[in-house]
């Protein structure tokens, strides 16, 4: 019930084209769903983060859609670019439990070809 | 504003020693979290140290230790190092807890 599922593994995109990674969840008690970009020999960098209020939030070309009754969300890509490829992760916390852990999906490498 | 910073970057320790990580948070942040990406398993939730106090830890042995010293900085120490320790652990930084969490790059440790 703790974990977060994460899809796909690997995906690969034309420039241009959308990219849409997948995360879904048991717990319900999860409030707080942030996306973290890391490069190779790099910390995960925080990218976008939404909580269960709000059905979408976006930031530039990085849009976060939440779907609180399927336990669902994604993060989509607009315009993509060679520079967005990197391994993405999406994680869930119980911030009103306070427990100060987040709990990571495993990650998708994106590649996105000129 | 500079970022969260560990050290060292890269370490090489064989099995049964004893290594000590360390991390600086970003200014002004008193929350310090570690976490270990070991291949295969993803990210995993170790410790979180808030205003000196350890207040949660993570599915690891007591051998895996640390503490937050008085100016937020923090140490991850792991005892009797095993193989499976393998991994880069990171570090990540909040204003408080319950804010969001900002990584270093990490200590790549490899077991010989």
């Amino acid at each position: 019930q703790q974990q977060v599922k994460q899809s796909p593994q690997s995906l690969i995109v034309q420039k241009g084209g959308i990219s849409i990674i997948n995360c879904a969840y048991e717990n319900t008690a999860f409030d707080y769903f942030p996306w973290y970009q890391q490069f190779p020999g790099k910390g995960p960098a925080l990218l976008i983060a939404i909580r269960p209020d709000v059905s979408e939030k976006k930031e530039g070309r990085f849009t976060i859609s939440f779907n609180k009754s399927a336990k669902q969300f994604s993060l989509h890509i607009m315009d993509s670019q060679p520079g967005d490829s990197a391994t993405y992760f999406c994680a869930a916390s119980m911030g009103s439990s306070n427990t100060g852990k987040l709990i990571f999906g495993q990650g998708t490498t994106l590649q996105v070809k000129p | 504003e500079a970022g969260v910073t560990q050290s060292p970057t890269h370490l090489i320790k064989t099995r049964g020693q004893q290594v000590t990580l360390r991390c600086s948070p970003i200014s002004g942040h008193t929350s310090v979290y570690w976490y270990q990406q070991a291949l295969g398993l993803g990210l995993q939730f170790l410790l979180w140290y808030d205003e000196g106090e350890e207040r949660n830890r993570g599915n690891f042995p007591p051998r895996f230790s640390g503490r937050q010293f008085p100016n937020y900085s923090s140490e991850l120490n792991v005892n009797a190092l095993e193989l499976e320790d393998s991994a880069l652990y990171l570090c990540a930084s909040s204003l408080s807890s319950n804010q969001p969490q900002h990584f270093g790059d990490g200590t790549r440790l490899s077991i010989l």
